[in-house]
């Protein structure tokens, strides 16, 4: 089966600075879905980021991006000009091709911002 | 807005009872989900369904139990049998595509 590792349980950054949070995952599937999930204090559970094994070219969404290394099998999210508004959990997450059904959950990642 | 709606927020359980948490989407998704999330943890799952009146176990599907009996609708009863039942709930929805989950906000159940 396939196992999703958040190494770091909690990080701190510093408003308006750039931090990174590191996914490593183990797989023997040569495509599959990778993804971001933030929830904040409310617990709502939102999407940030999506990735297609396929794609080459590092998923972005406005201030947060991925670094995609396949072979390495690391998936690390980068936030830059962090905000008070992005502490929260940080959860990453596989989902296989082969059974939607099938999504894997890292333990998460803890993001303080610092004013 | 579509959406997942999770109630109640807040749910209290005595020992031996079973109580049902419900989770409603107008989202016309197809598969429905049910995830348990305990402090310093990831998402374990528990039941999912693919379509109406069909559903399968999950990683730790012990002590629930679930229905399908409409496309929006995907109730999960915790039973006297699941002995640690104190955690925070999940419920998520997502077409048959490779895109993510919607979740709903979560049920906290407390056993007192």
């Amino acid at each position: 089966a396939q196992t999703v590792t958040q190494s770091q349980p909690e990080m701190s950054v510093q408003e308006a600075e750039t931090v990174t949070l590191s996914c490593t995952y183990d797989t023997s599937e040569s495509d599959y879905y990778l993804f971001w999930y933030k929830q904040p204090p409310s617990r709502q559970m939102i999407l940030v980021i999506r990735q297609e094994a396929y794609k080459q070219q590092n998923a972005t969404e406005n201030r947060f991006s991925v670094n995609f290394q396949k072979a390495a099998k690391s998936f690390s999210l980068k936030i830059s000009d962090s905000q008070l508004g992005d502490a929260a959990m940080y959860f990453c997450a596989y989902r296989t091709i082969y059974n939607f059904n099938k999504f894997y959950f890292g333990s998460g990642t803890k993001l303080n911002v610092k004013p | 807005d579509g959406g997942i709606t999770q109630s109640p927020k807040y749910l209290f359980r005595k020992e031996g009872q079973n109580v049902t948490l419900s989770c409603e989407q107008n989202l016309n998704h197809d598969a429905m989900y049910w995830y348990r999330q305990d402090p310093g943890q990831g998402l374990r799952l528990i039941y999912y369904s693919q379509i109406v009146n069909d559903f399968q176990k999950g990683d730790i599907a012990e002590g629930y139990s679930v229905s399908r009996e409409k496309k929006e609708s995907f109730p999960l009863t915790v039973t006297s049998a699941q002995k640690n039942p104190t955690a925070f709930y999940l419920c998520a929805s997502t077409p048959h595509s490779p895109y993510g989950y919607t979740f709903g906000s979560g049920t906290r159940l407390t056993v007192v």
